[in-house]
């Protein structure tokens, strides 16, 4: 069965503090992983999509890399404004099968 | 341009009466999808529509959940007799194709009493 985990659950960081997000994925035959921000009491926010292992990319101060495995999401000298959850998903026949998400808080 | 719109934004209902939300996709995209989030939940599958093609409708809760898509643009999707637990945000998304990036709407936020 196809599935993503992400980890942490929660992340509280100071502004500038640089960190990463994990996406952990089973998934029979890769056809894209997709990074998306979401605000409270908005939808998801595409922010990038990676097909190979070795890919990737970066837009901002986020950077998202891709293994056979997992995938990161690096966040580099992070801000107030980049406060929000950020989801994992992956390809799934006619779907997104989606990770809970990882909320994270950045204090000035 | 205009992205993927969703309305109503909100909708309060009373247990046991029917509610329709309507999505309008982007214009040209020929994928159309309806996910669910609940409070504190991930994104859950609902509906797919590609094309002229039969919907993957894989997702659906139940029988009191259904959907259609007029003219390869705007979908609705009713729920019949709602219920409770039917309370959720409901996401709608389209793409250019059904293995490209999909792109999400605002929302419409149900709430049973």
């Amino acid at each position: 069965e196809d599935q993503v985990t992400q980890s942490p659950e929660a992340l509280r960081l100071q502004e500038g503090e640089s960190s990463s997000l994990n996406c952990s994925y089973t998934v029979s035959g890769l056809r894209g992983l997709f990074w998306y921000r979401q605000d409270p009491g908005k939808g998801p926010e595409f922010l990038f999509t990676l097909y190979s292992a070795g890919e990737e990319k970066e837009k901002e101060r986020l950077k998202a890399t891709l293994t056979k495995k997992e995938s990161f999401l690096h966040i580099t000298a992070p801000k107030p404004e980049d406060s929000a959850t950020y989801l994992c998903a992956v390809h799934s026949s006619n779907k997104l099968i989606f990770g809970a998400g990882t909320r994270l808080a950045v204090h000035p | 341009g205009a992205g993927v719109s969703q309305s109503p934004s909100n909708k309060v209902t009373e247990k046991g009466k029917d509610v329709e939300l309507r999505c309008d996709p982007i214009s040209g995209h020929t994928a159309l999808y309806w996910y669910r989030q609940s409070l504190g939940q991930g994104l859950e599958f609902l509906i797919y529509f590609q094309g002229n093609s039969a919907p993957d409708k894989s997702g659906l809760p139940s029988d009191r959940f259904s959907a259609e898509r007029t003219g390869g643009s705007v979908s609705t999707l009713t729920i019949q007799r709602t219920q409770q637990e039917d309370s959720a945000v409901y996401l709608c998304a389209s793409s250019q194709g059904p293995n490209n990036e999909q792109f999400f709407g605002p929302g419409t936020r149900l709430t049973v009493l």
